[in-house]
């Protein structure tokens, strides 16, 4: 089965430093997501990442992909507190077309910016 | 904005009784999934459909599980026999396409307490 492992899983960070927070995945991928989850909400996505040394930006977060080291970073610049969230990397397993193609979520990491 | 819709949003049922989680896919989406969420982990997958069919599912989607899409715009999720241990935060997402640049979209979710 597919792994996805995340780390840290729990991140306390002043405003205004910066941090990168790691998505490893087990096998082939080239299609990875990033969503962020607010207590008790939903899953917004964030980022798509749809090839190796795909890069995005929005706002204060870079997303990255690197496809041979199964390796995704998800950088946060000059934090503001707004980031508190817990933020989930996913992989899309290469498959046969039209067969759903299920997502395999990361761990989690839990950001807390401290003012 | 399309957005994938849920009810209810909160859902307290006795063990051994049924449950029907019902979804909104948006309405262009042709892929259709449930994941839940325990308490504090990680999203997990259950089940993806296509084209009023399975196509993939989880070892946890056991024979309690089943789903339907009963018109064309409801998705549900039946859970025959609820156990203490089904308690947790279902989401229903959607895709436009199985790949590419489609992100799953995910509803608000219902939150399950069996007791």
């Amino acid at each position: 089965e597919l792994k996805v492992e995340q780390n840290p899983l729990f991140l306390s960070m002043q405003e205004g430093k910066n941090y990168t927070i790691y998505c490893n995945y087990s096998t082939t991928s080239d299609r990875l997501y990033w969503y962020r989850q607010d207590p008790g909400k939903s899953l917004e996505s964030l980022f798509v990442l749809l090839s190796n040394g795909a890069v995005k930006q929005e706002g204060r977060l870079m997303a990255s992909l690197d496809t041979k080291a199964r390796l995704s970073t998800l950088h946060i610049t000059a934090a503001v507190h707004d980031l508190s969230a817990t933020y989930f990397c996913a992989v899309d397993k290469n498959g046969v077309p039209n067969t759903g193609n299920q997502f395999y979520f990361g761990t989690g990491t839990s950001l807390t910016v401290i003012p | 904005e399309p957005e994938v819709t849920q009810t209810p949003s909160h859902q307290v049922t006795q063990m051994g009784q049924e449950v029907i989680l019902r979804c909104v896919p948006i309405s262009n989406h042709l892929y259709f999934y449930w994941y839940r969420q325990i308490l504090g982990q990680k999203v997990e997958f259950l089940v993806s459909f296509y084209n009023n069919e399975i196509s993939e599912k989880s070892e946890i989607f056991d024979d309690q599980f089943s789903v339907e899409r009963p018109d064309g715009s409801n998705f549900t999720l039946k859970i025959r026999s609820t156990k203490l241990e089904d308690s947790a935060m279902y989401f229903c997402a959607s895709r436009k396409t199985s790949g590419g640049t489609d992100t799953q979209y995910f509803g608000p979710g219902t939150r399950l307490t069996v007791l």
